[in-house]
C-alpha cells in the first residue's frame, strides 16, 4: 500500500508569492516522522524540515513550513516568498516508529517558480 | 561536520558487467548507511540498508548487492548488470537509531545500462 501521497506531479508559482506542496500519509504507529527533501537538477537531495507527530507546533525552518494535520494525516509543505532557486522536485517522506530504517518517498512534486 | 562522497557521478555500462560503486561518510561513527534507487522522474526506492559492520540488509529480490567492509563505506554491488538497473543511486547516512535524525545524502551516481 502506498504510505505517502503526493497528488500533484506539477506546480507552478510566481516569484515572491507563497505555495504549498501537498503530502498525505498512511500509518497505523503513533510515533512517526514526516520529511521534506527538494532535489534540484543536480540530483543530489536536500532535507529541508522535519515534523514529529508528538510535535504540537508545526515545525519552521526559514522559509519553509509544514502545515501538519495529524487528524487528516497530511504534512503540506509550505514555502513562502517563492525564489527561482526554489524550482526544483520536492519528496515528501515518512519513517515509521517500528522501522526506523525504511524511510518511505512520495513520487514527488515538481516545483517551477516563474519570474 | 560530517559529510558524505559517493563516485562515480555518471556510468554507462553494458548488459553483463559487473558493478561497483562506492560511498564513504566522513565526521560520524557507527551511522546508518542507505541505498537508495531512482527511476526517471519517479521517487526513491529503498535497496539496502546496513546498522553495523556486514550487517546489510536488502529490501528489495534484485540483480544487486551490498557491502559495508568498514564502518564508513558502503559498496553496491553486481556480477552482471540488467538494463533494468539504470537509474539514479543515491547512498545516505543517518544517525544511528534516532527517529528524528534525517537522511542526508551524496550526490548520486547515474548509471545507464546499455
Amino acid at each position: 500500500a502506498q504510505k505517502i501521497t503526493q497528488t500533484q506531479p506539477g506546480m507552478f508559482v510566481q516569484e515572491k508569492e507563497a505555495v504549498t506542496l501537498d503530502c498525505t500519509y498512511d500509518t497505523s504507529d503513533q510515533s512517526y516522522g514526516l520529511f521534506w527533501y527538494k532535489q534540484p537538477s543536480s540530483g543530489e537531495m536536500i532535507f529541508l524540515i522535519y515534523q514529529g507527530s508528538y510535535d504540537e507546533q508545526n515545525a519552521t525552518e526559514g522559509r519553509y513550513s509544514l502545515n501538519f494535520q495529524k487528524a487528516r494525516k497530511s504534512a503540506n509543505l509550505v514555502i513562502s516568498a517563492s525564489q527561482l532557486g526554489d524550482s526544483a522536485m520536492y519528496f515528501c517522506a515518512m519513517r515509521e516508529g517500528g522501522n526506523l530504517n525504511d524511510m518511505r518517498f512520495g513520487a514527488g512534486t515538481r516545483l517551477t517558480v516563474k519570474p | 561536520s560530517q559529510t558524505i562522497h559517493q563516485w562515480p557521478a555518471t556510468l554507462v555500462q553494458p548488459v553483463g558487467s559487473p558493478l561497483s560503486l562506492e560511498c564513504t561518510v566522513e565526521g560520524t561513527s557507527n551511522p546508518n548507511l542507505y541505498w537508495y534507487r531512482q527511476a526517471a522522474g519517479r521517487g526513491l526506492q529503498l535497496l539496502f540498508y546496513s546498522i553495523g559492520i556486514d550487517q546489510i540488509s536488502s529490501e528489495v529480490p534484485q540483480n544487486l548487492s551490498a557491502s559495508r567492509p568498514q564502518d564508513r563505506q558502503f559498496i553496491l554491488s553486481s556480477k552482471k548488470l540488467l538494463l533494468s538497473d539504470s537509474g539514479f543511486y543515491l547512498c545516505a547516512w543517518s544517525a544511528t537509531d534516532r527517529g528524528r535524525s534525517p537522511l542526508h545524502f551524496g550526490n548520486g551516481t547515474r548509471l545507464t545500462v546499455t
